[in-house]
């Protein structure tokens, strides 16, 4: 079945750039009935959204995290990778990455999820 | 408003019907469908409930959803001790160009 499966540093200095990838194994990235998310949850507060990407590389965001996200994917990988730029403390959390699915027009849910991977932000 | 509200907490026994709400807007809950998801601390969420009240194949038949104005529920009858876990809500929400918002989420105990 299909899984999901974040990777990168679990530290990030104050200032620098979080880099995560999400690596899907046992189908495809490139459905188009699909999109990709990533997903964050600071300690004892609630999901936020940080944005999507298409396979064919389109892209919408959280407007809140403004111009600090980058998003890309990689279909020769099956992979897709958020970059999140001059991080603070703030933006220590667990991130998830998850597979959005359609079943009808305006009808979308999150049927996939990472376990999530633990960023800190601290130097 | 932005957020989805739901209770922090809640409880019953084995055997017992449970309900969580979740109250949102009419930018979010009042025009659009909401979904559930179960979440055990170190573990991927699992997708309980789609468009309001539809299962996802694997889902049992226990768990079921509701959607009224601005206000979905989340119903769980026959409570089993591995029901215990945190339970959330979510929709798509029209404010800052469209974004998903989650509810803060509901630990489920069973006593």
């Amino acid at each position: 079945q299909v899984q999901l499966q974040e990777s990168g540093p679990g530290l990030v200095k104050p200032s620098q750039t979080l880099s995560l990838t999400c690596t899907v194994s046992g189908g495809s990235i490139s459905s188009g009935s699909h999109y990709w998310s990533w997903i964050r949850q600071p300690a004892g507060k609630r999901l936020e959204w940080i944005g999507r990407i298409y396979f064919n590389g389109g892209t919408n965001h959280n407007a809140s995290l403004k111009s600090r996200i980058t998003m890309s994917v990689d279909t020769s990988k099956n992979q897709f990778s958020l970059k999140l730029t001059s991080v603070t403390a703030a933006d220590t959390a667990v991130y998830f990455c998850a597979r959005g699915s359609w079943v009808e027009k305006g009808v979308w849910f999150f049927d996939l999820w990472g376990r999530g991977t633990l960023v800190t932000v601290s130097s | 408003q932005s957020v989805l509200t739901q209770p922090p907490s809640a409880s019953g026994t084995p055997g017992q019907r449970v309900s969580i709400s979740c109250s949102g807007g009419s930018s979010n809950i009042g025009r659009h469908t909401v979904n559930w998801y179960q979440h055990l601390p170190g573990t991927a969420p699992r997708l309980l409930i789609y468009s309001n009240n539809q299962r996802p194949s694997g889902v049992p038949d226990r768990f079921s959803g509701s959607k009224s104005g601005t206000s979905a529920s989340l119903a769980i009858s026959g409570l089993q001790s591995e029901d215990e876990a945190d339970y959330f809500c979510a929709a798509w929400d029209d404010s800052l160009n469209g974004l998903w918002v989650f509810g803060g989420g509901t630990k489920l105990t069973v006593l």
